[in-house]
């Protein structure tokens, strides 16, 4: 099974401020996908990332693929309080339909 | 926007007792899986369904644990003889085919607790 790490683990901020939370592999994943999980809820899909060195926007998100397809970061833009939550990236094992997920950055945006 | 439903929401249930889990995945997706959470852990691949087989199935998956698609609508996860470290959150999700384009959709989970 290929591993994700993500980090960091925890990050709480004000209101206002930009954040970058990173997903990191020594394995290639053909493509990977970010969620946000509210606690008790199932993840929701955010964005999937397929070609190295992809750029994706959604509003004050930036998801990018690293060139190697091995690692991903997501930016986040003026943080709100509603982005607050715990951010997983995901991905298919090699030949596989099953995801691997990374443990999660829970983030906290402060009013 | 469409979604995937599981009931119940929770469920506590007798260690030994067995368990079944529901879900009703998006009507047009042709992929089904469980995935579970245990508190604290990563979510994790337990077992995928295509074509009313099973496609692929992770260690976690043992002869504990079966799946089944009665209807054609409802996706179900069986969990025979639970134990106490079977509590956990359960995750059904789906997508719609063999690209990851779309990626998945998950539902809002079961609660198991094993007592």
């Amino acid at each position: 099974t290929q591993l994700l790490e993500q980090s960091p683990q925890f990050l709480s901020i004000q209101e206002g401020e930009n954040l970058t939370v990173y997903c990191n592999s020594s394995s290639v994943f053909s493509s990977l996908q970010w969620y946000r999980q509210e606690p008790g809820e199932g993840p929701v899909l955010l964005v999937t990332v397929v070609t190295g060195g992809e750029v994706k926007k959604l509003k004050r998100l930036t998801f990018q693929f690293g060139d190697a397809r091995k690692d991903s970061s997501l930016h986040i833009t003026a943080a709100q309080p509603g982005d607050t939550g715990l951010y997983l990236c995901a991905g298919p094992d090699t030949g596989r339909r099953a995801l691997t997920f990374g443990s999660g950055t829970r983030l906290q945006v402060q009013p | 926007e469409p979604e995937v439903t599981q009931t119940p929401s929770h469920q506590v249930t007798q260690m030994g007792q067995e368990v079944i889990l529901r879900c009703v995945p998006i009507s047009n997706h042709l992929y089904f899986y469980w995935y579970r959470q245990i508190l604290g852990q990563k979510v994790e691949f337990l077992v995928s369904f295509y074509n009313n087989e099973i496609s692929e199935k992770s260690e976690i998956f043992d002869d504990q644990f079966s799946v089944e698609r009665p209807d054609g609508s409802n996706f179900t996860l069986k969990i025979r003889s639970t134990k106490l470290e079977d509590s956990a959150m359960y995750f059904c999700a789906s997508s719609p085919g063999a690209g990851y384009a779309n990626g998945y959709t998950f539902g809002s989970g079961t609660r198991l607790t094993v007592v």
